[in-house]
């Protein structure tokens, strides 16, 4: 099944150590998202890109960076988390011209110690 | 103000119920409607989208958009304990790729 994957599911990073967030889609899609969602709270989006062309979002903090090396893979990079950084990363694929039609990952949850 | 609104709940209805899930906007750029199931610690899944106004069914689900009172409604027939997730509707202009999100509703069906 075509699907989008996130990897670790969980993941626990010390305040201030770099972690690496990971996602793969075997939709073909050519748009890829990086959203951070909290408890209760909405998903907001930190970025995306279509096919190679970044798309920060303003209020994204410097912190959070994203590398996409091909179609299937994007990986979001926090330089130093900090507390307020725990949360649900979540990472979705569209197919140009659907952004209305996204495709999610089970999402990794970052706990900050 | 947010420019999607809607209750986060939680609403606890029994087996076989009508549920009715609501949002509100105040963007009137918005013209894509769309509705998630979230279930516990899992990722966002479409359910169904709507463009512009009016209503769109799929199995149990009823999507209904009155964009003259930028209102959006999610009806569930026949409820089941596996609809047991949170709700989130969203919305988008047609420009760009960015969906704007409700907090969602979290809907418990109770056997």
């Amino acid at each position: 099944d075509a699907m989008v994957i996130q990897n670790p599911r969980y993941q626990v990073t010390q305040f201030g150590k770099p972690v690496t967030l990971s996602c793969s889609q075997t939709l073909n899609h050519n748009v890829m998202y990086w959203y951070q969602q909290k408890s209760s709270q909405a998903p907001k989006l930190l970025f995306h890109y279509y096919d190679k062309d970044f798309n920060n979002e303003a209020d994204t903090p410097d912190n959070f960076q994203s590398r996409r090396p091909n179609t299937s893979f994007c990986f979001l990079d926090i330089r130093s988390p900090g507390l307020g950084d725990a949360a649900m990363y979540l990472c979705a694929t569209s197919r140009d011209g659907y952004p209305y039609e996204q495709y999610f990952g089970p999402g990794t949850r970052l706990t900050v110690t | 103000q947010k420019e999607v609104e809607q209750d986060p709940g939680p609403l606890s209805v029994p087996e076989g119920a009508i549920v009715s899930l609501n949002c509100t906007y105040s963007n009137s750029a918005f013209q894509y409607f769309m509705w998630y199931r979230q279930y516990s610690r899992k990722g966002p899944e479409l359910l169904m989208y709507t463009y512009s106004s009016g209503n769109k069914e799929d199995g149990r689900f009823t999507a209904q958009v009155d964009k003259s009172s930028k209102y959006i409604s999610l009806f569930i027939r026949d409820s089941q304990p596996s609809d047991s997730a949170t709700y989130l509707c969203a919305t988008f202009t047609g420009g760009g790729n960015k969906l704007t999100f409700g907090t969602g509703t979290q809907l418990k069906v109770e056997l």
